[in-house]
């Protein structure tokens, strides 16, 4: 099976909070990492948190780990339409040369 | 500063055919990577480098070959193009293995 899971799409109304979830298998994974890929480009690193933390906050991005769980979320408060994207969630671990292993990523869709 | 630049942007192949894709990138990076992005598969490895004169297999190679050219330079070539290999291929760059990747805008490649 897929070593990352994300549910494929998520749909939420301007202003609200989304929260994008992400499973992952290796418990031996160091870095958990959230990417973020807008229409047409590339991705960019949103965030990321170590696996010794349990949450880190930046601005409007949480991201929660459950370790126990291996269930890594990602929680955007105040969603506008900017927002709009591809969330990848990846993470990356020693046996895998620490090269992150990326999951199929969240269609995540703002209306107003 | 460019970051992670990709030549050309857009290619339609007759199957086949070769072509080689160009990667280059000036933030004096240790490590590139190339992916390939298909709906709903999320981003699988190709190839990476770790470090100048390395390079090693990752998720998908067959039907691929690289070339580490020296430290900006990261090429992927596809010598008897296959239409499984229609695609989006994304270059990445990270100051060495389980460092935030940055990543190229793409090259959107057809093989009719």
């Amino acid at each position: 099976g897929e070593d990352v899971e994300q549910s494929l799409f998520l749909s939420v109304r301007e202003g609200d909070s989304s929260v994008i979830n992400c499973t992952y298998t290796d418990s031996s994974s160091t870095y958990l990492y959230w990417y973020k890929q807008e229409p047409g480009a590339g991705l960019q690193l949103l965030t990321y948190i170590f696996s010794n933390m349990d949450m880190k906050q930046d601005q409007r991005l949480t991201v929660l780990l459950n370790k126990k769980d291996k269930h890594l979320s990602l929680r955007i408060a105040d969603t506008q339409t900017g927002d709009s994207a591809i969330y990848f969630c990846a993470e990356s671990t020693s046996g895998g040369s620490y090269i992150p292993t990326f999951g199929r990523g969240t269609s995540l869709i703002v209306h107003p | 500063n460019a970051g992670v630049t990709q030549t050309p942007k857009f290619q339609v192949l007759k199957t086949g055919q070769s072509m080689t894709l160009q990667c280059a990138q000036d933030m004096n990076h240790n490590s590139m990577y190339w992916y390939r992005q298909d709906p709903g598969m999320g981003l699988r490895l190709i190839y990476y480098s770790a470090s100048e004169g390395t390079t090693d297999k990752g998720e998908v190679p067959n039907g691929y070959n690289v070339s580490r050219l020296n430290k900006r330079e990261f090429s992927l070539r596809l010598e008897s193009a296959a239409p499984s290999q229609t695609s989006v291929y994304f270059c990445a760059s990270s100051p060495d293995r389980g460092y935030e990747q940055f990543f190229g805008p793409g090259t959107r490649l057809t093989v009719l």
